[in-house]
């Protein structure tokens, strides 16, 4: 599941910062969004999503923010800890369909201690 | 916990050769999908599937592709002529009844075409 490429944007936080990745969207039709993180070797992995009805969701430790006017999302990870590094990914998709997911080009995390 | 498995994990073919991609997704799942992801590139659709055929595929599912469910448990990808370009990790995904049911994805196999 490797995600990388030098085309990959990357974020470097330390260890117990706060992190912040962003992502905007293609679709206005798009109804639903999710981040997956995707480590090396692996295939997504399912973190939070969001419905468009909302603008905000918080997890544990992560946050979303859906901003519809300017199709943006982000994704917020409270202090930051060695084992999020990974690549995450936003997906998009509409409801009305069989919901196919459409990624994002993807970011990568590195967190250093 | 319940979770989608992929055999091969790696799979090395000669360009022409047929390859079939094998899938086991959670058991009580009815929507399943492949997606592929091209080196140092994003995650793309490629089919989705439900009730026993296709609801949706994308413009990279042409005629060398296909799937099946042989049986209650597993989901395959088949590729009938490998091309270069097909190298790629390949994902199979599964999810629930609901449209906002999460999709969770399998390890990947890793599809290497010489």
């Amino acid at each position: 599941g490797e995600s990388v490429g030098l085309h990959l944007p990357t974020l470097s936080v330390q260890e117990g910062d706060n992190s912040i990745i962003n992502c905007a969207y293609s679709n206005s039709a798009s109804d639903y969004f999710i981040w997956y993180k995707q480590e090396s070797g692996k295939g997504p992995q399912f973190i939070i999503d969001i419905r468009s009805n909302m603008d905000k969701r918080q997890g544990q430790r992560v946050t979303v923010l859906l901003n519809k006017t300017v199709k943006h999302l982000s994704l917020q990870i409270a202090a930051t800890q060695p084992g999020d590094s990974a690549v995450y990914f936003c997906a998009e998709t509409n409801t009305g369909t069989a919901s196919k997911l459409t990624f994002g080009t993807g970011t990568r995390l590195q967190v250093t201690l | 916990e319940p979770e989608v498995t992929q055999t091969p994990s790696h799979q090395v073919t000669q360009m022409g050769q047929e390859v079939i991609l094998h899938c086991v997704p959670i058991s009580n799942h009815l929507y399943f999908y492949w997606y592929r992801q091209i080196l140092g590139q994003k995650v793309e659709f490629l089919v989705s599937f439900y009730n026993n055929e296709i609801s949706e595929k994308s413009e990279i599912f042409d005629d060398q592709f296909s799937v099946e469910r042989p049986d209650g448990s597993n989901f395959t990808l088949k590729i009938r002529s490998t091309k270069l370009e097909d190298s790629a990790m390949y994902f199979c995904a599964s999810r629930g009844t609901y449209s906002t049911d999460t999709q969770y994805f399998g390890p990947g196999t890793r599809l290497t075409v010489l």
